[in-house]
């Protein structure tokens, strides 16, 4: 059974420039959400889908958006990168909302310079 | 809003011996789950062991056991004859039930020493 696989591995984009990171959940698992992970402030959830509908968002602004497909594939775009949303972003995946195990993917490394 | 607290950022422990790793978190709800996560540097993040806050009785999974305190908000990790291979940082997490956010401690650097 393959796992959580996200696209691309990594990534180095121009301050301004806009991102999509894409994420393929396990078969079968219908929620998808997404973190960032930096140094400074660990690991902060961004948003949860199910079904292809946002169930949850953090605290991050209005650049930072998301979406499902009807497959449960989900990407996240981030636009007019900025250099502190330099980080890795971690996609979980899992059977349904409320899951006791939610199942990690290997992450985006984004560098933005 | 719950918070999750990891008051040791780096442990070291000698191979086969025995480590805690201490987590407390705070929340006003009476229904969640507790995890600890190792993440290698390979970057992903490993379900170490889950514990049901219904449940009383403190998770086991082979090397690795919790010490589930309710009342207190404590959830430490017990890692017992350890192996080089357990060297990676380790991630307290709290998530509601019903909800699939997790909110995540800022971690413990765990060095094995030979």
């Amino acid at each position: 059974k393959a796992g959580v696989t996200q696209t691309p591995r990594y990534l180095i984009k121009t301050r301004g420039q806009q991102v999509t990171l894409s994420c393929s959940p396990i078969s079968g698992h219908r929620s998808v959400s997404w973190y960032q992970q930096t140094p400074g402030q660990g690991l902060q959830f961004l948003f949860e889908y199910f079904s292809e509908t946002q169930r949850n968002k953090g605290n991050f602004p209005g650049r930072f958006s998301g979406r499902q497909f009807s497959n449960s594939r989900s990407e996240m775009n981030v636009s007019t990168l900025e250099l502190g949303d330099s980080a890795l972003y971690l996609c979980a995946s899992s059977l349904r909302t409320g899951s006791t195990e939610a199942f990690f993917g290997q992450g985006t490394r984004l560098t933005v310079v | 809003a719950q918070t999750v607290t990891q008051s040791q950022p780096e442990m070291s422990v000698q191979e086969a011996e025995t480590v805690t790793l201490s987590c407390t978190y705070d929340t006003s709800e009476s229904d969640y789950y507790l995890f600890w996560y190792k993440q290698p540097p390979s970057r992903q993040m490993i379900l170490v062991i889950r514990q049901e806050a219904y449940k009383q009785q403190n998770a086991t999974e082979n090397r690795f056991s919790v010490n589930f305190q309710k009342a207190a908000k404590s959830f430490s990790l017990k890692i017992s004859d350890s192996q080089l291979g357990d060297a990676a940082m380790y991630f307290c997490a709290y998530r509601n039930r019903g909800s699939e956010k997790l909110v995540f401690g800022k971690g413990t650097k765990l060095t094995v020493n030979p």
